[in-house]
């Protein structure tokens, strides 16, 4: 079965510009989270969405805005980019069953800001 | 809020050595997650503990919780040079829609 898709990969921005990264989750995962992590740094979660609702937020910069759409897919909007910003960002799918359910990270989008 | 420990945090061992990895966290939670991440790449799910005193093995990893005492624990037996990489516990916070907080990672080397 198909794993979590990300899109794009790579992304090289400048300063002060706008990127969208896109998640695709596995088929029939309704719940869909974002996770930043620095260089050399762990995973901190940034937002989550459970059938197009968002469920929970973390440390999202308010620059950063996302979304799930009716296909259950996501994309996280960020705005006004900085330095900082440049991480690896993941996504992440579960399905919610029986309130047991493990999230599957999808390969990532390696952002780096200029 | 809700913290995780992981130590150590660099551990280098010789091959055919076995080593255990810690992790501590700081509030109630019976759903533990021990991943694995080599350099630039995904997260890849190894272990999921859903209860007190659930063990899980698979090949030369072995993990446990110990909810009451808010540990879990990655055991490596006669380690080989495959399994270097970055490990991450996380730790899903019931009240908080099921986000994961991470531990700071154990940073694997295996040396010939």
């Amino acid at each position: 079965a198909a794993g979590v898709i990300q899109s794009p990969r790579h992304l090289i921005k400048e300063k002060r510009e706008t990127a969208t990264l896109k998640c695709y989750p596995i088929s029939r995962h309704d719940t869909v989270y974002w996770y930043q992590q620095g260089p050399g740094q762990d995973p901190q979660f940034l937002i989550s969405f459970y059938e197009k609702m968002q469920s929970d937020k973390g440390s999202i910069p308010d620059r950063f805005s996302a979304q799930q759409f009716s296909d259950y897919h996501s994309e996280l909007n960020m705005s006004s980019l900085e330095l900082g910003d440049s991480a690896l960002y993941f996504c992440a799918s579960s399905r919610q069953v029986a309130g047991k359910e493990t999230q599957y990270f999808g390969p990532g989008t390696r952002l780096l800001v200029l | 809020e809700l913290k995780v420990e992981q130590n150590p945090l660099f551990l280098s061992m010789q091959e055919g050595k076995n080593y255990t990895i810690y992790c501590n966290y700081s509030t109630t939670s019976d759903r533990l997650y021990w991943y694995r991440q080599d350099p630039g790449k995904s997260l890849e799910s190894l272990f999921v503990l859903l209860s007190n005193g659930a063990v899980k093995q698979e090949g030369r990893l072995m993990a446990s919780l110990d909810t009451k005492a808010r540990l879990s624990t990655l055991h490596i037996t006669a380690a080989v040079h495959d399994l270097s990489a970055t490990y991450f516990c996380a730790v899903e916070e019931e009240t908080s829609g099921s986000r994961l907080t991470f531990g700071e990672g154990t940073q694997l080397t295996v040396n010939p």
